[in-house]
């Protein structure tokens, strides 16, 4: 079983912090790692996938950076609203003999104080 | 509208009962996937299927069944072998290959419960 780890386990933020969170994973066997939201009582939804070592993605305020050699991703959100309350999940994509199978972590739960 | 179906939305089941989770897709994604939540856990990959007819174990497979013998469904199966049935089970598909991404898309879940 492949082991990805996501801390904090949960976040509390005001309206208007900054906030980030860490997806760690296993380096070898890697083919790319994704990132998602899900809201309650809706589907997990993707924000990122992601290949390539150094990769930085952005969209809108939530931005992801990613280290393939040392096994961790960043998800940084600016300016955190309450909208952006959700749990934030990360996946690993493995390749190799595994290729196609998808690991998450156990996800970070966010709340966002007006 | 494109997109996964996921049915039943809730169940109950007694135990020693077999039970079988409906999950279609229209996105003509080749893979797809049945993931288990548990509260305070992540999501936990029971079976994953890339191509017809073809399909291998997750992590907890251990007391489900699956089939694939159309592009569009994969429906689950939850044995009367599996231990703790009661969970969030949630359906997912995604097209693999460098042409695309691999992003997952959801349905939106069923809620087994064992009475």
């Amino acid at each position: 079983i492949l082991n990805v780890e996501q801390s904090p386990q949960s976040l509390h933020v005001q309206e208007g912090d900054s906030t980030n969170f860490t997806c760690s994973f296993p380096s070898s066997n890697f083919y790319a790692l994704h990132w998602y939201r899900w809201e309650t009582a809706k589907s997990p939804e993707a924000l990122f996938v992601m290949t390539l070592n150094g990769d930085e993605k952005k969209k809108g305020r939530i931005s992801a950076t990613l280290n393939t050699k040392e096994g961790y991703s960043y998800l940084y959100i600016k300016g955190s609203q309450p909208e952006d309350s959700a749990t934030y999940l990360c996946a690993l994509h493995a390749g190799g003999t595994s290729y196609g199978k998808l690991t998450f972590g156990q996800g970070t739960i966010l709340t966002v104080h007006p | 509208d494109g997109g996964i179906t996921q049915s039943p939305k809730y169940l109950f089941r007694k135990e020693g009962q077999n039970v079988t989770l409906s999950c279609e897709q229209n996105l003509n994604h080749d893979a797809m996937y049945w993931y288990r939540q548990d509260p305070g856990q992540g999501l936990r990959l029971i079976y994953y299927s890339q191509i017809v007819n073809d399909f291998q174990k997750g992590d907890i497979a251990e007391g489900y069944s699956v089939s694939r013998e159309k592009k569009e469904s994969f429906p689950l199966t939850v044995t009367s072998a599996q231990k703790n049935p009661t969970a969030f089970y949630l359906c997912a598909s995604s097209n693999l290959g460098q042409a695309h991404t691999g992003e997952l898309f959801f349905g939106e879940g069923s809620r087994l419960t064992v009475l």
